[in-house]
């Protein structure tokens, strides 16, 4: 399969723990971006890489949320001391470097926070 | 006012019905323009772009006004297989270099009854 994978595809921790996702996106694609997705709304940007480097983060993005891209492959996203509110479908997605180019998303990891 | 705007559905349409989504969009600087559909509990996946001059594919007509900021989605014949939210996604440049971040909008979700 050589679509964007993402793991865990499910999570359960208890609120004030830490999580970390995992993102791998398409091999060839040289941009990853993180979105949010809760019950009932679409998707909403977090963060965004151009190869290694982080180019832009959201305001949703807190200061209890981390990504990283560290050798421009794969990408993980950290959430420290999770709130209940974290609760959401976590989507990565990977593209080519030209505007208008397809945003392939991965499956999600769903997070619950108890 | 948010950035993509929807009809808020569900639409029910019984199967070879004719179907129409509307989208209006705040950001007059918006760069591409993308109808996504997602099946429940999966990932979005790009169903067309949408041009200026209107582009179809198959049983399917997408539309992009720029001047009232205003996108289209027929479906003609409709399909069981057609059941899924639909969503209205605009490519904006975003504040890093080379940014551009999907913003959706809600989703529209379409039934097709038997």
């Amino acid at each position: 399969d050589t679509g964007v994978s993402q793991n865990p595809r499910h999570k359960i921790t208890k609120r004030g723990q830490n999580v970390t996702f995992r993102c791998d996106p398409i091999s060839e694609h040289n941009r990853l971006y993180w979105y949010r997705q809760t019950l009932g709304q679409g998707p909403e940007f977090l963060t965004y890489f151009q190869n290694e480097a982080q180019l832009e983060k959201s305001r949703l993005l807190s200061d209890r949320f981390s990504a990283e891209r560290p050798k421009g492959s794969f990408s993980t996203l950290e959430i420290q001391r999770t709130e209940q509110g974290d609760s959401a479908m976590y989507l990565c997605a990977s593209s080519l470097n030209d505007l208008g180019n397809e945003q392939f998303f991965g499956p999600g990891t769903r997070l619950t926070v108890l | 006012r948010k950035e993509v705007e929807q009809d808020p559905g569900p639409f029910n349409v019984p199967e070879g019905a004719t179907v129409a989504f509307n989208c209006t969009y705040s950001n007059s600087a918006s760069q591409s323009f993308f109808w996504y559909r997602q099946d429940c509990r999966k990932e979005p996946k790009l169903l067309m772009s949408v041009y200026s001059s209107g582009n179809e594919d198959g049983r399917f007509t997408a539309q992009l006004n720029r001047a009232s900021q205003y996108i289209s989605l027929l479906i003609r014949d409709s399909k069981l297989s057609d059941s899924a939210t639909y969503l209205c996604v605009v490519n904006n440049l975003g504040s890093g270099a080379g940014s551009y971040q999907l913003t959706f909008g809600k989703g529209t979700k379409l039934s097709v009854i038997p």
